[in-house]
This record gives structure tokens, sequence and C-alpha cells, in this order.
């Protein structure tokens, strides 16, 4: 099993709210990401990071923003929720392999609904 | 063109039935291939990664085809398990390191 963990899992807002979503792995990866993905559609990268105060942005346009202080921790947050942001949004980490062959290891994701 | 493709399907096939998918990449410089397993609702799992050689995990085999740029993913013996969507991911060249970029996935539904 992964040592990923999202939260929280389920949240509704209504909208004009800040949200952050958390998420955190105990496995010492330097690279993690956030993905958002609705209903049988693809994963879409929103933001990534190489490593402590790295942070990159996807190639989905998006609203939110990231930090990355601390190695184990990469919260995503949206400042003023919207409706078009209702979506799974799914985190994930991978570690730094020389050849690059590396797998990423996925949170059980985070379920948002603006209202 | 999007630089990972796949048939989302649904792929419905019997019990024991031999299925195959494949997935199509665009950027000739990609480093690495992998096939997740993504159940309704949850998060992808890897299923295994795929080597220039092909490799086998069970029921499962994996090859790559540099030359045309695909890969495939052959399930033997289907079970009711099996049921789920299949996402092929490339990892590409990017800024010095490389990123994973996913298919939108070839859902396959296993029947009695």
């Amino acid at each position: 099993e992964a040592d990923i963990y999202q939260t929280p899992r389920y949240l509704v807002i209504g909208t004009g709210k800040k949200i952050t979503l958390e998420c955190s792995q105990t496995m010492g990866h330097d690279k993690m990401y956030w993905y958002q993905q609705d209903p049988g559609m693809e994963l879409h990268l929103i933001h990534y990071s190489y490593g402590v105060n790295s942070t990159e942005k996807g190639d989905l346009s998006s609203e939110s923003t990231v930090s990355r202080i601390r190695t184990e921790h990469f919260p995503l947050t949206l400042e003023s929720a919207r409706p078009s942001h209702t979506s799974q949004y799914l985190c994930a980490s991978s570690p730094e392999v020389w050849d690059n062959t590396y797998e990423q290891y996925f949170g059980p994701g985070t379920r948002l609904t603006v209202t | 063109r999007k630089e990972v493709e796949q048939d989302p399907g649904p792929f419905n096939v019997p019990e024991g039935a031999t299925v195959a998918f494949n997935c199509t990449y665009s950027n000739s410089a990609s480093q690495s291939f992998f096939w997740y397993r993504q159940d309704c609702r949850k998060e992808p799992k890897l299923l295994m990664s795929v080597y220039s050689s092909g490799n086998e995990d069970g029921r499962f085999t994996a090859q790559l085809n540099r030359a045309s740029q695909y890969i495939s993913l052959l399930i033997r013996d289907s079970k009711l398990s099996d049921s789920a969507t299949y996402l092929c991911v490339v990892n590409y060249p990017s800024g010095g390191s490389y990123i994973p970029t996913f298919g939108r996935g070839t859902s396959l539904i296993v029947h009695p």
C-alpha cells in the first residue's frame, strides 16, 4: 500500500470560499503532483513539484496554487471556489530515479463539489 | 493531436477471453512507459511497467514498439475482477526531467 494521504476525502462548499486540499506522503519522494479528473475522463496534470521550494504548472490551466515547504507535504489551494472547480483531485508522488523509470503512487483523492 | 491516445472502449468480453489494448504516443523521446488500472471512483494503481524487451506478469503481457510508438497490453483468461479502466502512461521529457502523461484510458467490462 502506498503511504500517501489526502484530506478531506469529500468536500461540499459554496461558491467564493477559499479551500485547501491536503496531500502528504511518508515515502520521502521528491516529486509530487496534482491531477484533476472528471468522471469517465482522463487525468489532467495541474501542478507538480521536483522537491522542496519547487512548483511548476501542468498542462491544464488552473486557478489553484500549490506550495512545497516540506518534502512530505504538497497542499493545493483554491482562493475562490467556483462550480467549474467541481471535480476529483488526485495527488501523487514518485521517487527520483536516475533513468526516470519511476512509477507514481496515488492518494485516494478528494471529491470536491462547489455549489 | 493528443500526446497519448487510447481507444476508450468499452471492450465488453466474456470471462476467459483474451483481450488486447493499444496505446500510441507522439513524442519519440519518451523514456518510460506504464499501464495503470483504475477502478470506478478510485485512484489509479500501477499494473505493470513496460520494458523494451516486453514483459509478462501472470495473465498480463505488455509490449513496447518504439519504431511505431505504441505500447500494448494483453490480458489472457479474463476474470470478472479485471473489469476496470486501463490507463496508458508515458513519461515525456520536460525541463530536464520527465513528466508522466496519461491517456484517457480504455474501459474493460468482463461479463459472466
